[in-house]
């Protein structure tokens, strides 16, 4: 599996926009690029998946370039709700993986 | 609604006893996983299943055991033989291939006394 790489942290003010880099240099042509969120005390939340170029939902949206090296995770105008850790999965196509999470970038909302 | 629960929320254990946690779900998930996260870390992978009546060590089995009898059970036995258990066990499921998203429980919080 891909490692990633992402911030310890990050701060915020309320209502900015958010970027979250993930860089994994080391995926695979199968692999999909997964951002989870998890705040304290409850299991991670899955936000958003993508394979290339770029994803938008509800929460979120995922650019990922064309040599798909690295990811960014755009959070629009976050509140202090917003105040978790997210963690960047590089995950195999078609079975199932031993995924391990790594320590996740830690974002603070501030008011 | 669709989902895993773990019980119990939270769990105290005398040393040398062996504890069990359970993992329910009901979405019909084939793939369920145990993970453990100690303060401020990230989440370490246990134990997962496939397929019930087998399981496959993750990076830190050692002092834990698992059975998956069935496909929406997979309790996790907390051993005398982990030496440090306590911490925060998370459980997930996830449907497995051609879909990669996993489903979590709200886990159990195990203290040892």
């Amino acid at each position: 599996l891909a490692k990633t790489t992402q911030p310890i942290s990050m701060d915020s003010y309320e209502g900015q926009e958010v970027n979250i880099t993930c860089s994994h240099n080391n995926i695979a042509t199968n692999d999909y690029i997964t951002w989870y969120q998890q705040f304290p005390s409850q299991g991670p939340r899955f936000i958003i998946q993508g394979y290339k170029t770029k994803v938008t939902n509800e929460v979120a949206s995922l650019f990922i370039p064309a040599d798909r090296k690295s990811s960014t995770l755009s959070l629009p105008r976050v509140s202090l709700s917003d105040t978790a850790v997210y963690y960047c999965l590089v995950v195999i196509s078609g079975g199932y993986q031993k995924v391990t999470f790594g320590t996740g970038t830690k974002l603070q909302v501030i008011p | 609604d669709g989902g895993i629960t773990q019980s119990p929320k939270y769990l105290f254990r005398k040393e040398g006893q062996n504890v069990t946690l359970s993992c329910e779900q009901n979405l019909n998930h084939d793939a369920m996983y145990w993970y453990r996260q100690d303060p401020g870390q990230g989440l370490r992978l246990i134990y997962y299943s496939q397929i019930v009546n087998d399981f496959q060590k993750g990076d830190i089995a050692e002092g834990y055991s698992v059975s998956r009898e069935k496909k929406e059970s997979f309790p996790l036995t907390v051993t005398s033989a982990q030496k440090n258990p306590t911490a925060f066990y998370l459980c997930a499921s996830s449907p497995g291939t051609g879909n990669y998203g996993y489903t979590f429980g709200s886990g159990t919080r195990l203290t040892v006394v």
